[in-house]
């Protein structure tokens, strides 16, 4: 299968700054993405998707932006909040798989 | 929360027994996916159900079987464990197959010793 790979496993952020976690894909013929959050104990839950005919889209506080000639995958968190510590994960779709990335432990520090 | 249940929450079993999970999915989902998650990885997907078919299947032995009923709740069942079989095992459905959003439920913890 296609691997999907995130450039940082951790990243600390003061509570109220804005975080980035990025996410690199391979296959270029995937065409829609999803960023999943997971605390611990909890099944990775849905934040926002992009269609592979976009390049950018925003949801509450989060912004989805996708790079396809790089095949690069980023979530941007606005006014991070201690809430948003978890594991983030990337996954791309082609078929019918979604291919999930290591993850990203994100940790606000207050 | 997303609808989607997941039986039983936690579960020992030694190696070479058979295990039985289950999962319901949200109200009016057609489509159940499976994923094996091993601590600090990302889930890996074993395979999908649609209407009762199995719809795809990822780099899982033939040990991993599902089932998906009429009232679209699933079953994934491993034969033979091993040590490896030990996981976090989440069950996701979604609206129609393919590349509709998954919702994920809870997971069910294996640990096989």
């Amino acid at each position: 299968g296609e691997s999907v790979g995130l450039h940082l496993p951790t990243l600390s952020v003061q509570e109220g700054d804005n975080s980035i976690i990025n996410c690199a894909y391979s296959n270029s013929a995937s065409d829609y993405f999803i960023w999943y959050k997971q605390e611990s104990g909890k099944g990775p839950q849905f934040i926002i998707d992009i269609r592979s005919n976009m390049d950018k889209r925003q949801g509450q506080r989060v912004t989805v932006l996708l790079n396809k000639t790089v095949k690069h995958l980023s979530l941007q968190i606005a006014a991070t909040q201690p809430g948003d510590s978890a594991v983030y994960f990337c996954a791309e779709v082609w078929g019918n798989q979604f291919y999930f990335g290591t993850g990203t432990s994100l940790t606000v520090i207050p | 929360e997303t609808g989607v249940t997941q039986s039983p929450t936690h579960l020992i079993k030694t190696r070479g027994q058979q295990v039985t999970l289950r999962c319901s999915s949200q109200s009016g989902h057609n489509t159940v996916s499976w994923y094996q998650q091993a601590l600090g990885q990302g889930p890996q997907f074993i395979f999908q159900y649609y209407r009762e078919e199995e719809n795809g299947r990822g780099n899982f032995p033939p040990r991993f079987s599902g089932l998906q009923f009429p009232n679209y709740s699933s079953e994934l069942n491993v034969n033979a464990l091993e040590l490896d079989d030990s996981a976090l095992y989440l069950c996701a459905s979604s609206l129609r197959q393919s590349t509709d959003t998954q919702y994920f439920g809870p997971g069910t913890r294996l640990t096989v010793l």
